[in-house]
């Protein structure tokens, strides 16, 4: 158990719709990051908030936003979901900012669009 | 520009030493980390190199050469569990300091 928690485990829905999802970091991390897996593929960076605020953007869609709330808890919004946006994602965090530590994954929320 | 590559497959025999290469091409390295992802679970991390050398972690162990652009992951003592995908992710100064992903390198153990 790595301390960081996913909401929810699976999520199906249909395309054009929006959904939510939700991490909680591990106790005193700061940093949280967004990932994407498809099927077989790589891990793609979505984004990351450290301390509330974004720090960094990698290739996420203008269909999907991210934030970080004050208690550190952060949720990426899926809107207009298209097939191609069935996925794992996966939450990571980490005590700093920079990526001198390494990142600590939750279980990840399967998104299954039909 | 950036870029990370690893053998997409590789398979080995349960008992035996598999190495994992790893090598990057990136604009101002700051450190290495290697991680292990099961199939349909989250990535867990095994090790960070930032200075040239071996890391020695019981069955694992991570070696990084700077100069060459180069890392491979050393797993000793094959076991069936150790059947997974396993990740390279460079830290990269001048993207902040932000992790460069590789697209893995899945390891299949045979008996």
């Amino acid at each position: 158990d790595s301390g960081v928690t996913q909401t929810p485990k699976h999520l199906i829905t249909a395309t054009g719709q929006r959904v939510t999802l939700r991490c909680s970091p591990r106790s005193g991390d700061l940093s949280v990051y967004w990932y994407q897996q498809s099927l077989d593929q790589g891990l793609q960076f979505l984004i990351q908030y450290y301390n509330g605020e974004e720090r960094a953007k990698g290739n996420i869609l203008e269909r999907f936003s991210a934030q970080q709330f004050p208690d550190l808890h952060s949720e990426l919004n899926l809107s207009s979901l298209e097939l191609g946006d069935s996925a794992l994602y996966f939450c990571a965090s980490s005590v700093g900012g920079d990526n001198s530590y390494e990142q600590y994954f939750g279980p990840g929320t399967r998104l299954t669009v039909t | 520009g950036q870029n990370i590559d690893q053998p997409t497959e590789m398979t080995a025999t349960e008992g035996a030493i598999v190495q994992i290469n790893c090598t990057y091409q990136t604009s101002g390295f700051n450190g290495l980390f290697w991680y292990q992802q099961h199939a349909g679970e989250a990535p867990t991390f095994l090790s960070y190199n930032v200075l040239d050398g071996l890391e020695e972690k019981g069955r694992f162990s991570s070696f990084l050469s700077r100069s060459k652009g180069y890392s491979y992951l050393l797993l000793k003592e094959l076991q069936m569990k150790d059947s997974a995908s396993y990740l390279c992710a460079v830290r990269e100064v001048d993207s902040n300091y932000q992790l460069i992903w590789g697209a893995g390198t899945k390891l299949i153990i045979k008996p």
